[in-house]
């Protein structure tokens, strides 16, 4: 596996404001995930991080509220913009290390939106 | 649309008390079913994956099993640190997208 680190681990914030999440790993991974994790609920999956490109959304989730970044191999931003009380969540990222079939997952980031 | 249906919802059992979790689950083309363990305020922890029918793997205490409509998570003899919320997903052939349950639960009792 790898060690995965996401900052911060948690936040409280306004609505209105927007909240930068950082998901660092330390090994070479191919693909990197952002999931979100509302109360009580299971994950759903936000979008694919890609290298050098832009991010792949799934249905419902759109780049101006999670804009997505992914500079290198080992590193990928996820951004929750004009946050409402409804984002209050955690943000997990994941990956699947090079020559990997399994997602591993990030401690998470937990958001609560006031 | 792929679905993913874990049962119960909870599960309250006694330490050496065995049980087992269910994942039904619908999808076009399986490529994998993933299980999971998250505990309180971190991320999920892997378990398994298995990829076909009649596939088992073991660790420790638990031992997951697949068949071409559901998985079993089967857990002997639990012990208390084998309380959490376990998590069973699926993805689809040609895809790395991982489609979750609404897990189950577990608490064992001392």
């Amino acid at each position: 596996s790898a060690v995965i680190s996401q900052k911060p681990s948690r936040d409280i914030c306004q609505r209105g404001t927007s909240l930068t999440i950082q998901c660092q790993v330390d090994s070479q991974v191919t693909m990197m995930f952002w999931y979100r994790q509302q109360p009580g609920q299971s994950l759903t999956l936000i979008a694919t991080a890609n290298q050098g490109s832009e991010a792949t959304y799934e249905s419902g989730f759109v780049i101006d509220k999670f804009p997505i970044s992914r500079p290198n191999l080992t590193f990928s931003t996820l951004t929750v913009s004009n946050m409402s009380p409804e984002d209050s969540s955690i943000y997990l990222c994941s990956i699947i290390l090079v020559m990997g079939d399994t997602q591993y997952f990030g401690p998470g980031t937990r958001l609560t939106v006031l | 649309e792929d679905q993913v249906t874990q049962s119960p919802e909870a599960l309250r059992l006694q330490e050496g008390e065995s049980s087992s979790l269910n994942c039904s689950y619908t999808v076009s083309g399986l490529r994998g079913l993933f299980w999971y363990r998250q505990d309180p305020g971190k991320g999920p922890e892997f378990l398994f994956t298995l990829y076909s029918a009649g596939e088992e793997k073991e660790k420790e205490r638990l031992k997951a099993t697949l068949t071409k409509k559901e998985s079993f998570l089967h857990i002997t003899a639990p012990k208390p640190e084998d309380s959490a919320t376990y998590l069973c997903a699926v993805s689809q052939a040609g895809a790395q997208k991982l489609v979750f349950g609404q897990g189950t639960r577990l608490t064992i009792n001392p």
